[in-house]
C-alpha cells in the first residue's frame, strides 16, 4: 500500500546512545517532515524538507540532525539520547498544502 | 506567530449523541484547514480539509466540519457518535508559502454507552 513507512516502531535507548529514524515514501511528495508528540503538547515539529537536498529547522531541532537521503527518504538522528527525548516520533510527507500523509509512528524511551 | 487552539482536552459523549469539537486559529492570510483523527497507537489520517470554496465541508466517517471566517474557527460535527469514534482529533492549520502545518494539542474524546 502506498504510503509513509518508519522503522523501528519501538526503541529503548540508554542515555548518551545514537540512533537513526528511518523514513520513506513512496507518493512522490517533496516535502516530508520529522514531528514529535508528547501528552498535551499536540505535535511539534522538530524538521522539515521542502525539497530533495534541502532541509530547515522547526519549532524543536536541538539534539536532532537531519538527512534528505533522496526524494523518497528522510532519516532523523539522535547524536546523545536524553531522557527528554522519549517521545513518540512521527514522519509525514506532503505535496504542500494539501496536507499531510504520516506514518504509524516510532516510540522511543530514552532510560 | 501562528497558532492553533483546541479549547477542549477532553470530552466525553453517549454513543448516538451528537458531537461538536472546537477549534480556532490566529493569523490574518486566508488558511487552509485540516482535521486529524488518532486511534491509540496509530498514526494520524486525514477526516477532512478545507482550502476555499464552500465554508462546510464533508470527510470520512460521517464528520463534518464548517470554516467561519469571522470565529477564525474550524469546528468538527459528527451528528450521532459510534463508539468506534473514540480516539484523539486535531486541528490543523497551513498557509500558502508555508512548508509545514500548525497543530492543536489535540481533543481526546470518549464514547460512552
Amino acid at each position: 500500500n502506498a504510503g509513509v513507512t518508519q522503522t523501528p516502531k519501538f526503541q529503548v535507548l540508554k542515555t548518551g546512545q545514537s540512533m537513526t529514524l528511518q523514513c520513506a515514501q513512496d507518493m512522490n511528495h517533496n516535502s516530508m517532515y520529522w514531528y514529535r508528540q508528547d501528552p498535551g503538547m499536540g505535535l511539534r515539529l522538530i524538521y522539515y524538507s521542502a525539497s530533495e537536498g534541502t532541509t530547515d529547522k522547526g519549532e524543536v531541532p536541538n539534539g536532532y540532525n537531519v538527512s534528505r537521503l533522496n526524494k523518497r527518504e528522510f532519516s532523523l538522528r539522535l547524536e546523545s539520547a536524553a531522557p527528554s527525548q522519549t517521545s513518540v516520533y512521527f514522519c509525514a510527507s506532503s505535496e504542500a498544502p494539501l496536507g499531510y500523509t504520516f506514518g504509524s509512528g516510532t516510540r522511543l524511551t530514552v532510560v | 506567530a501562528q497558532s492553533v487552539t483546541q479549547p477542549d482536552i477532553h470530552i466525553t459523549v453517549s454513543e448516538g449523541a451528537s458531537l461538536e469539537l472546537r477549534c480556532n486559529y490566529s493569523y490574518g492570510a486566508t488558511p487552509y484547514l485540516f482535521w486529524y483523527v488518532q486511534s491509540p497507537g496509530q498514526g494520524l489520517q486525514l477526516l477532512l480539509k478545507y482550502f476555499s470554496g464552500d465554508t462546510l465541508v464533508q470527510g470520512i466517517k460521517g464528520f463534518e466540519a464548517e470554516f467561519k471566517r469571522s470565529q477564525s474557527s474550524f469546528n468538527l460535527r459528527k451528528p450521532s457518535v459510534h463508539w468506534s469514534d473514540a480516539a484523539e482529533y486535531f486541528c490543523a492549520v497551513g498557509y500558502a508559502g508555508a512548508n509545514n502545518l500548525f497543530f492543536g494539542t489535540g481533543t481526546r474524546l470518549t464514547v460512552i454507552p
